[in-house]
């Protein structure tokens, strides 16, 4: 059974600074793996998208790595402000064509102090 | 364009009464599905649908029951409330058959159910 990991469960770093978050996953057999935000009392956000086949995606300053060999993706996020603030949850997606369900990990809660 | 929308957004049930969570989308996307989110436990698949007609069981089905009788729309009822199923419930949808797919999941908003 798959499973997701995400470390650490909380992160306070302060405003300016670039992070790094991390997802690592037991299966690489992934059909893509997805980067979502949740701001407190909200619903998921997608952020990014990674195929399989791909070993990266970029969007502002959030930039998103996929190793599958490893087992692993990264989510960077550069010059981080207040308003990025929010729990940051990795999924991945496995299986076949329309049962193909994710899985989620526990999230990543970032503070950022301005 | 509304995406995906549940309602209600808050609840409060007593042990033993029943109830139905509502969701609905407007992108005519093939696939919907049923999360729970509990504290450290991640999000959990309740139950999906592929299309009207059919649906079939996630991870954690149990006390739960589904129907889909359109494209639009998705209900979760809960037969006989409990304790254990106070959580805060998510609607999803995505693209199954449509092109392009990406696979992208799209969320509701929430619906924070507590069980007395």
């Amino acid at each position: 059974k798959q499973e997701v990991t995400q470390i650490p469960a909380a992160l306070s770093v302060p405003e300016g600074e670039n992070l790094v978050l991390n997802c690592s996953f037991t299966d690489s057999a992934i059909y893509n793996l997805q980067w979502f935000r949740q701001d407190p009392g909200k619903g998921l956000t997608s952020l990014l998208l990674i195929q399989s086949s791909q070993r990266e995606q970029t969007s502002g300053r959030l930039n998103a790595s996929l190793d599958k060999s490893s087992g692993r993706s990264t989510l960077y996020i550069a010059a981080s402000q207040p308003g990025d603030s929010a729990t940051y949850l990795c999924a991945v997606s496995e299986g076949s064509g329309s049962a193909r369900q994710l899985t989620f990990g526990s999230g990543t809660q970032l503070t950022v102090l301005p | 364009n509304a995406g995906v929308t549940q309602t209600p957004k808050f609840q409060v049930l007593k042990t033993g009464q029943s109830m139905t969570l509502q969701c609905a989308q407007d992108m005519n996307h093939e696939y919907m599905s049923w999360y729970r989110q509990d504290p450290g436990m991640g999000l959990r698949l309740i139950h999906y649908s592929v299309g009207a007609g059919i649906t079939d069981q996630g991870e954690v089905p149990n006390g739960y029951n589904v129907s889909r009788s359109t494209t639009e729309d998705f209900p979760l009822r809960l037969l006989s409330a409990a304790p254990s199923q106070t959580s805060v419930y998510f609607c999803a949808s995505r693209i199954i058959y449509q092109k392009p797919n990406t696979g992208e999941l799209f969320f509701g908003e929430g619906s924070r159910l507590t069980v007395l």
